[in-house]
């Protein structure tokens, strides 16, 4: 079935540090791929999604290119913040089966000042 | 817009007991809404698929007679922990389909 592999956290950064948290995945057919951030105490948001190869998703300075040749969607940011500070998750979706979502295991984001 | 609410946030039982979750879609309407546990420092394990007007599907593994998943009305769907015991403990997250998904806060449920 489909998998979602993230790169083992936590991570800890200082503020202005470039991010990499690294994705991959094994599906049949053309999966649509996001990451979903998750702030403390609060629910999962969509930060940004690819729906076919070379894709590149963008938002709030964070990036992740499909790749489908490598079965890849790392995500970066060139420089964080504090506020960045959440758990990351990779996921994707098939689409069929009303968009179900297969999720990594999230990674733990830590910026400090 | 596309605001999804889970109530309670938090709830305590005893061991033997029944637990109600409520997930609510907001703003919008959705025939389609899923149910997650997600377990300290780990993933978001998808238990059940919600869909207005029929039953749920539930993902191997996933008891159906002990998570009861009601989907009566385009904007609410219900969890029901039946008979619940220490190792149901856990945080349930539902999320309402239309066009993406869209996450409830999640649930805290702890059993004595």
């Amino acid at each position: 079935g489909d998998s979602v592999t993230q790169m083992e956290g936590p991570v800890t950064l200082s503020e202005e540090a470039f991010l990499t948290i690294n994705c991959t995945y094994t599906a049949t057919g053309y999966p649509s791929l996001f990451w979903y951030v998750q702030y403390p105490g609060e629910g999962l948001q969509l930060l940004l999604k690819a729906t076919k190869a070379d894709d590149k998703g963008s938002n709030k300075g964070f990036e992740a290119t499909y790749r489908k040749e490598t079965t890849s969607f790392h995500l970066e940011k060139g420089s964080v913040q504090v506020s960045d500070s959440a758990v990351y998750f990779c996921a994707l979706s098939d689409g069929t089966s009303y968009g179900k979502l297969t999720f990594g295991q999230g990674t733990i984001l830590t910026v400090h000042p | 817009g596309a605001v999804v609410s889970q109530h309670p946030s938090w709830v305590i039982c005893k061991s033997g007991t029944s637990v109600k979750i409520e997930c609510r879609s907001l703003d919008f309407q959705a025939t389609t809404m899923f149910w997650y546990r997600q377990f300290p420092k780990q993933s978001l394990m998808l238990m059940a698929t919600s869909n207005e007007g029929s039953k749920a599907t539930y993902e191997q593994g996933v008891e159906k007679d002990k998570f009861l998943i009601n989907h009566a009305s385009l904007t609410l769907s219900t969890l029901t922990v039946t008979s619940a015991h220490p190792e149901d403990s856990s945080f349930y997250i539902c999320s309402a389909s239309v066009g993406g998904q869209f996450f409830g806060p999640g649930t805290r449920l702890t059993v004595l």
